[in-house]
């Protein structure tokens, strides 16, 4: 069964600094996606980036990229240029290309941004 | 194009009885997935259901159950409530070709007293 592991429980950075956030996951998979969501206050999960594992080139998406590295099972990402809406809990998502839409999630990181 | 919403936002209910609740996914979207929400236990894959079959199942109870309806909305059904059950459900749809990311719905707070 496939595993995502979110090993920083908090998180938190000065506004416009930048902050990495951390993801290892399990598979024997070949290809599969990984995608890091963004769960505000009010609860509304929001996906931030996607990651197909046959792509080598990491995903990017205005200040916020991941650093993938596939043999390490790493899926980490870094926010840039910190905002106070950047506040949320940030979950680690990784699912199969083929056949049903399962999501498995990591446990989560709350991100706190300092003004 | 409207996102996907899910009824009621809110619910409380007593250990015993059972609830449904209601997912309307986005316009063209035909799977629509489901997940638990709990703070000890995260977020846990419930079903997912695709032209009106359930294509996958997570590991919960046979007091969980779903169905879709010929318009893509999804419902689902816990009976003999627990108060374990208390937590906040997601609904997220998605297009079936690519690219097919899961969008989600604002969820809907179940409290079992």
């Amino acid at each position: 069964a496939q595993t995502v592991t979110q090993s920083q429980p908090e998180m938190s950075v000065q506004e416009a600094e930048t902050v990495t956030l951390s993801c290892t996951y399990d598979t024997s998979e070949s290809d599969y996606y990984l995608f890091w969501y963004k769960q505000p206050p009010s609860r509304q999960m929001i996906l931030v980036i996607r990651q197909e594992a046959y792509k080598q080139q990491n995903a990017t998406e205005n200040r916020f990229s991941v650093n993938f590295q596939k043999a390490a099972k790493s899926f980490s990402l870094k926010i840039s240029d910190s905002q106070l809406g950047d506040a949320a809990m940030y979950f680690c998502a990784y699912r199969k290309v083929q056949g049903a839409q399962k999501l498995v999630f990591g446990q989560g990181t709350r991100l706190t941004i300092n003004p | 194009k409207a996102g996907v919403t899910q009824t009621p936002r809110y619910l409380i209910k007593t250990r015993g009885q059972q609830v449904t609740l209601s997912c309307s996914p986005i316009s063209g979207h035909r799977s629509v997935s489901w997940y638990q929400q709990t703070p000890g236990q995260g977020l846990q894959f419930l079903f997912e259901y695709f032209s009106e079959t359930q294509r996958n199942k997570g590991n919960f109870p046979g007091r969980f159950s779903g169905r879709q309806f010929s318009n893509s909305r999804s419902e689902m059904n816990v009976s003999t409530l627990e108060l374990g059950d208390s937590a906040l459900y997601l609904c997220a749809s998605s297009y079936s070709g690519d690219p097919n990311e899961q969008f989600f719905g604002p969820g809907t707070r179940l409290t079992v007293l």
